[in-house]
């Protein structure tokens, strides 16, 4: 069964300084893709990068880039030069290509930026 | 150019009472999913439809959840004789066909349902 796994409840940084949060997979597809997520306080479900397992290059979205090593299954996420409103619930998700279009969470880590 | 839309954005009912959840697709999408989040938690995928079809509902508790993607109409979750451990946020998300690259996945801001 696949299993996304985050191992920071918690983690804070200051305003402007980078910062990654830890995601690792468990799976034994060749294909498949990941994703994070952004979790306000207002509870939506915001969409922040992809990755794919086929992709060469390491994704990258503005001031979000994923670190991607496939052999240590393991997906984290960078986010450059911090700001006050980042401060939010990170989710990382796994989707396994030709099976039931399901997203699997993680329990996700609550980012705090300080000023 | 709407995304997922969902309603009501809160409910609140009684034990007992019944609950409806409704999520209209982005506009070309023919793929809905419904995910639960309980308190502290991740999402946690429920069921998977396409027009008139349930495809996946291997994430639906066996009695009382039921879910339908009608020819018309929005998507509905139905929750009945609600119980206070139902009290969660219900996401719905609608896609195209996953092509296997780059994100084609879309979600709604959530239905946040309270059992009084």
């Amino acid at each position: 069964a696949q299993k996304i796994t985050q191992t920071q409840p918690g983690m804070f940084v200051q305003e402007k300084e980078a910062v990654t949060l830890d995601c690792t997979y468990d799976t034994s597809d060749q294909s498949y893709g990941l994703f994070w997520y952004k979790q306000p306080s207002s509870g939506e479900m915001i969409f922040l990068i992809y990755q794919g397992s086929y992709d060469e290059q390491n994704a990258t979205e503005g001031r979000y880039s994923l670190n991607f090593q496939k052999a240590r299954k393991s997906a984290n996420l960078v986010i450059s030069a911090s700001q006050l409103g980042d401060s939010a619930m990170y989710f990382c998700a796994h989707k396994v290509k030709g099976g039931s279009e399901k997203l699997v969470f993680g329990k996700g880590t609550k980012l705090t930026v300080n000023p | 150019n709407a995304g997922v839309m969902q309603n009501p954005r809160h409910l609140v009912r009684r034990r007992g009472q019944e609950a409806r959840l409704r999520c209209s697709p982005m506009k070309g999408h023919s793929h809905v999913y419904w995910y639960r989040q309980l308190p502290e938690e991740g999402l946690k995928f429920m069921v998977y439809l396409q027009k008139e079809n349930i495809i996946d509902e291997s994430g639906m508790p066996k009695e009382r959840f039921s879910a339908e993607f009608p020819k018309e109409g929005p998507s509905i979750l139905r929750i009945q004789q609600v119980v206070r451990g139902d009290s969660a946020a219900y996401f719905c998300a609608s896609s195209t066909l996953w092509a296997g690259s780059g994100n084609t996945i879309y979600f709604g801001e959530g239905s946040w349902l309270t059992v009084v």
